[in-house]
Formats: C-alpha cells, sequence, structure tokens
C-alpha cells in the first residue's frame, strides 16, 4: 500500500525567509509522479507542480523549487524570500493506480511579516 | 471556461435529513472525482467518474452515500439520513482522461449537520 507523509504539521517564518517543506513517498512502484496542491486561507486547492520519480533534477519556478530524492523518496518543495501571501497548507498528493490521488495530511505555513 | 462549480457553498441540514450537492466539472474534463475534507486534514477520497461510468468507490463512502454522474457531465452526490460525522467540506475536481496535470478543485460545498 502506499503512504504519503508530511511530516511538519506547522512551520512558521517571517518574511523573505527561506522555506522548505517535507514529504515522504513510500510506494512499491518502480515509477511514480507526484503532485503538489496549495489550500490557502480562502479553501480552493490549487495545483502546483507534478514531479516524476525518474527525475531528480531540481525543479525551479520563480520563487518555488521542487527537489526529488529516489533514494529517500523525499520530494522537498522549498520556497525563497517566502511572502505572506505564501501562507498557506501544502500539499503532497500521489496519483495512485487510476489516477486517483491521495493527500498528505497537509503542512501549514504561517509567514508573518 | 468559468472552472469546477459546486453547489451550494453552505449546506446547514438536521440530523436524518437528506441532501444532495451538484458539481460542475470543466466541460472538457472526462473525469471527474468527490472528495471529503475535515479541519485540519487533507482531502480524503470518496469517488470518481470517467464520463458517465463510477469506476472507484471509496470504503469511506457508506451506502448512505451515493453519486451520480449522468450522461457524463454535472455530478451529483446524495448524503442520506445525515448525521454529525457527515459534516464536512465536500470538494469536487475534475480532469482530462490521464490527469497528469493535477485536479481543478472547486471551493467546495460546506456541510454542518445539527
Amino acid at each position: 500500500a502506499q503512504k504519503v507523509t508530511q511530516a511538519q504539521t506547522e512551520i512558521s517564518v517571517v518574511e523573505k525567509e527561506d522555506v522548505t517543506l517535507d514529504c515522504v513517498y513510500e510506494t512499491r512502484d518502480t515509477t511514480y509522479y507526484l503532485f503538489w496542491y496549495k489550500q490557502p486561507p480562502s479553501g480552493e486547492l490549487v495545483f502546483l507542480i507534478r514531479r516524476n520519480s525518474f527525475d531528480e533534477q531540481n525543479e525551479i519556478s520563480g520563487r518555488y523549487s521542487w527537489n526529488f530524492q529516489k533514494s529517500t523518496s523525499s520530494f522537498n518543495f522549498t520556497i525563497t524570500a517566502s511572502q505572506v501571501v505564501d501562507s498557506a497548507v501544502y500539499f503532497c498528493a500521489p496519483p495512485t493506480g487510476g489516477f486517483k490521488t491521495i493527500f498528505g495530511a497537509g503542512t501549514r505555513l504561517f509567514v508573518k511579516a | 471556461d468559468t472552472g469546477v462549480s459546486q453547489d451550494p457553498r453552505h449546506k446547514i441540514t438536521k440530523r436524518g435529513q437528506n441532501v444532495t450537492f451538484r458539481c460542475d466539472p470543466i466541460s472538457e474534463h472526462n473525469r471527474l472525482y468527490w472528495y471529503r475534507q475535515t479541519l485540519g486534514q487533507g482531502p480524503e477520497f470518496l469517488t470518481y467518474f470517467q464520463n458517465e461510468a463510477q469506476l472507484e468507490k471509496s470504503r469511506l463512502l457508506s451506502d448512505r452515500f451515493s453519486a451520480e454522474r449522468p450522461k457524463g457531465s454535472f455530478s451529483t452526490l446524495e448524503i442520506q439520513r445525515t448525521e454529525q460525522g457527515d459534516s464536512a467540506m465536500y470538494l469536487c475536481a475534475s480532469s482530462p482522461t490521464g490527469g497528469l496535470n493535477g485536479y481543478t478543485f472547486g471551493s467546495g460545498t460546506r456541510l454542518t449537520v445539527v
């Protein structure tokens, strides 16, 4: 059975700090995907990115970057120079068979001005 | 394209009553998903459709829950004989077949059972 773990329940940073959110996905599949979603205080889940297990290169989009380490099944998400608008709950979410996505418990990020 | 629409946004009902929620997906999306989210938790999968066919249903979905997607367009989720434990946010999402670019979620229907 697949298991997704976001061990950080809440993180609090001051604006402009860098912050990294951790996600570990345990599965017997040899290749797989993982999605990251953002849920701001308004509540609507927003898709951020898809990461592939066969691609260990960092992916960077603006202030966001994603890193995958196959040896530890870790998908990490880094926000550089955080802003108050980054305050949200972030979910890592692997799609399983049939592309039914399962969600981690989420990490709540507070960015203080 | 107006995104995924859910109706109503909020529903307060008395225990034992039946409720029905509606979801209108993005028109060109074949797949439609229902999730439930309680406070402080990630969304839990309930069921999903490929066009009008319901392909998978979670064990979380008791016999009191039923979902339909007639003609592969909008979907309804009905809860019969509601219980207080059914209070949650019910989320609908859609995606093209494959879903490799994630899902588009609606704003959800918040159900409160009193």
